[in-house]
């Protein structure tokens, strides 16, 4: 039974530029969070997506958006990078209807140069 | 605003002794609490859970306190081992979906 997977591992960007990272859910779950994470921090929640629609959203700005398929994996897209986007990028699955356990992703590291 | 912090930023422990980990909480509508334990390049792991109509639940090695009149929450580690050297992380559930984690405390077990 595959777990959350993400890709890719590590990416470097330059700042301005655009980016997006996948997710693909543990079997069974159909709910997809995203969290920020910055060294030596707690993750910070993005956003949240069921049924291809975005139901929940954190202190982030518009920069940051993102997308679920009907298989539902789903997308975080950042646009005109900042230095301070540097983090881990973490995807959580989740199938709400039985419980509110959600299970982690190795993460992307993403570095903003 | 909501937040979840930790009291303590390091534990240092011997291999063997018990671990307590603990956790302030400013939600009191908070209805879910989890622990998740995190090592170097690796996503949070998922350890233990409690509902908030709980006040304490036992896992493997593992028990989760929880104190709603002081919103405090403890993560026990029984017979603390070398593999259980990591960054622990209490985080808060209440609005179906959106965790809220502290900063972390660094546990470092001895041999």
């Amino acid at each position: 039974d595959a777990g959350v997977t993400q890709s890719p591992t590590h990416l470097i960007k330059t700042r301005g530029q655009q980016v997006t990272l996948r997710c693909s859910p543990k079997s069974g779950h159909d709910t997809v969070s995203w969290y920020q994470q910055a060294l030596g921090q707690g993750p910070q929640f993005i956003f949240q997506y069921y049924e291809e629609e975005e139901r929940q959203r954190g202190n982030f700005p518009d920069r940051f958006s993102g997308h679920q398929f009907p298989n539902y994996s789903s997308e975080l897209n950042v646009n005109a990078l900042l230095l301070g986007d540097s983090a881990l990028y973490l995807c959580a699955s989740s199938y709400p209807h039985e419980g509110f356990e959600q299970y982690f992703g190795p993460g992307t590291r993403l570095t903003v140069t | 605003g909501e937040s979840v912090g930790l009291h303590l930023p390091t534990l240092s422990v011997q291999e063997g002794d018990n671990s307590i980990i603990n956790c302030a909480y400013s939600n009191s509508a908070s209805d879910y609490f989890i622990w998740y334990k995190q090592e170097s390049g690796k996503g949070p792991q998922f350890i233990i859970d409690i509902r908030s109509n709980m006040d304490k639940r036992q896992g493997q090695r593992v028990t989760v306190l929880l104190n709603k009149t002081v919103k405090h929450l403890s993560l026990q580690i029984a017979a603390t081992q070398p593999g259980d050297s990591a960054v622990y992380f209490c985080a808060e559930n209440n609005q179906g979906g959106k965790l809220i984690f502290g900063q972390g405390t660094e546990l470092s077990v001895k041999p």
